[in-house]
């Protein structure tokens, strides 16, 4: 079975604090995702990666950056957070050529007071 | 740009009952269209997919059937279980592109 683990399922941060989520899938897939879901807006991309040290914005891109130096670790960073960026944020893995065949971890919900 | 619209939620439904979760697509061209669920504490997993027009996804008594006519991909079950409840999202791609556009979800809550 694939598996997205995500490091933390709850974290509480203070306004301007830097936080990182980390993602980590066992499947060798080439792309990996970050997205935030809000009630009523659904899913929305903020980055992409398609391979290791590259990159792409996605959506809502500002306010955050990603890094991944190994296929199998993907990280989002908030370097100064925000209470607005107050969401669930979710990560994912494919296959270069099963973009729609995404495998998800089961969400950090990250609360900024 | 690419859409998805679904009903909003949420949907309740007692055991047994027929499920008809309604979604809609704005796209240029001849994009994939999706269905997936998210049960309580997981992540979104595929639940099924079509690819082309008059397709039709099935998968654990789900089906949607690729309507382009008019730009729906609704899902349907017969007869829902409790262990149905989940939040459901539609979803389209284009081939070759690295993303999916998701919809809003809906909660589907299923009481015995």
């Amino acid at each position: 079975d694939v598996k997205v683990t995500q490091s933390s399922r709850y974290l509480v941060k203070r306004t301007g604090e830097k936080v990182f989520l980390e993602c980590v899938q066992d499947m060798d897939h080439e792309n990996m995702f970050w997205y935030r879901q809000d009630p009523g807006l659904g899913l929305r991309l903020i980055y992409f990666s398609y391979d290791v040290k590259m990159k792409e914005k996605g959506d809502i891109p500002e306010g955050y950056s990603v890094s991944r130096e190994k296929k199998e670790r993907f990280s989002l960073i908030l370097e100064s957070a925000s209470t607005n960026q107050t969401s669930m944020y979710l990560c994912a893995s494919s296959y270069q050529d099963r973009t729609y065949e995404q495998y998800f971890g089961p969400g950090t919900r990250l609360t900024v007071t | 740009g690419d859409s998805v619209t679904q009903m909003e939620g949420p949907v309740t439904l007692s055991e047994e009952a027929f499920l008809t979760i309604n979604c809609t697509y704005t796209a240029t061209g001849y994009p994939s269209l999706f269905w997936y669920v998210q049960y309580p504490g997981e992540g979104l997993q595929l639940l099924l997919k079509a690819t082309k027009a008059d397709d039709k996804g099935s998968n654990k008594g789900f089906e949607a059937t690729y309507r382009k006519e008019t730009t729906s991909f609704h899902l349907e079950k017969g007869s829902v279980q409790v262990s149905d409840s989940a939040v459901y999202f539609c979803a389209l791609s284009h081939p070759g592109y690295n993303k999916l556009i998701f919809g809003a979800g809906t909660r589907l809550a299923v009481h015995p």
